[in-house]
């Protein structure tokens, strides 16, 4: 596998259901994002890790739950969504955070998350 | 506050023509300015970087230029192609990136 994978890549919910999303880099790099992506709206960046360690939080309920358990990998816990959380979720990672050019980001296809 | 927009939602260009983007920002001072291109259903793809000393960049039937005074990026696609059909956001850095929210780009045949 090359690049930023994610699983699923589909998932609908109900609003009292727990599930996460994952995603895995295979670039070695050091930093790894979580981005909602709604209809008409800019990218909304939630969360940031670096070295394992996140660095941003950027004002996200905490119905959404972060996890970085190594540099290759990242999870999304969900519960007790609400309908205004159906979006696209994508994970992107970057060789490194802050650090100028190399933090072009490089994105996963998304998960496509639906909450009835 | 700080402000990223993008000309328009929606563009068509005739197949053959040159898309230009536009991408305007306030309140910023970028040190660099990326382009990316989403297709439906799919994650953003880094396109093309340029700096703020630098005034055009090129790949291929892509440019780029960044005028800070204006406080402006355009991005050209020469001899458009339906494949180029997307959507193209602009992100800027200074401290942390910052996307814009996008312009779909239709290109017909």
């Amino acid at each position: 596998e090359t690049g930023v994978t994610q699983t699923p890549r589909h998932l609908v919910m109900g609003m009292t259901n727990k599930k996460s999303l994952k995603c895995e880099q295979h670039l070695g790099h050091n930093a790894m994002y979580w981005y909602k992506q709604s209809a008409k709206k800019p990218l909304e960046l939630m969360f940031v890790y670096s070295l394992e360690e996140r660095v941003e939080n950027n004002s996200v309920p905490s119905r959404f739950s972060p996890e970085c358990p190594n540099s290759s990998h990242l999870f999304l816990h969900l519960h007790t969504l609400q309908p205004e959380d159906s979006a696209l979720y994508l994970c992107a990672s970057s060789q490194d955070y802050n650090s100028g050019t190399s933090d072009t980001q490089y994105f996963g296809p998304g998960t496509r998350l639906t909450v009835l | 506050s700080q402000k990223i927009e993008q000309n328009s939602e929606a563009l068509n260009i005739q197949e053959g023509k040159t898309a230009t983007l536009t991408c305007n920002y306030t309140n910023y001072s970028p040190a660099y300015l990326q382009w990316y291109r989403q297709d439906p259903g799919r994650g953003p793809v880094f396109l093309l970087l340029i700096r703020e000393n630098e005034k055009e960049k090129r790949k291929e039937r892509l440019k780029v230029t960044f005028d800070t005074t204006l406080k402006q990026s355009l991005f050209h696609i020469t001899a458009s192609q339906p494949a180029d059909s997307a959507t193209y956001l602009c992100a800027l850095v200074n401290e942390k990136l910052t996307f814009g929210t996008g312009t779909r780009l239709t290109i017909i045949p």
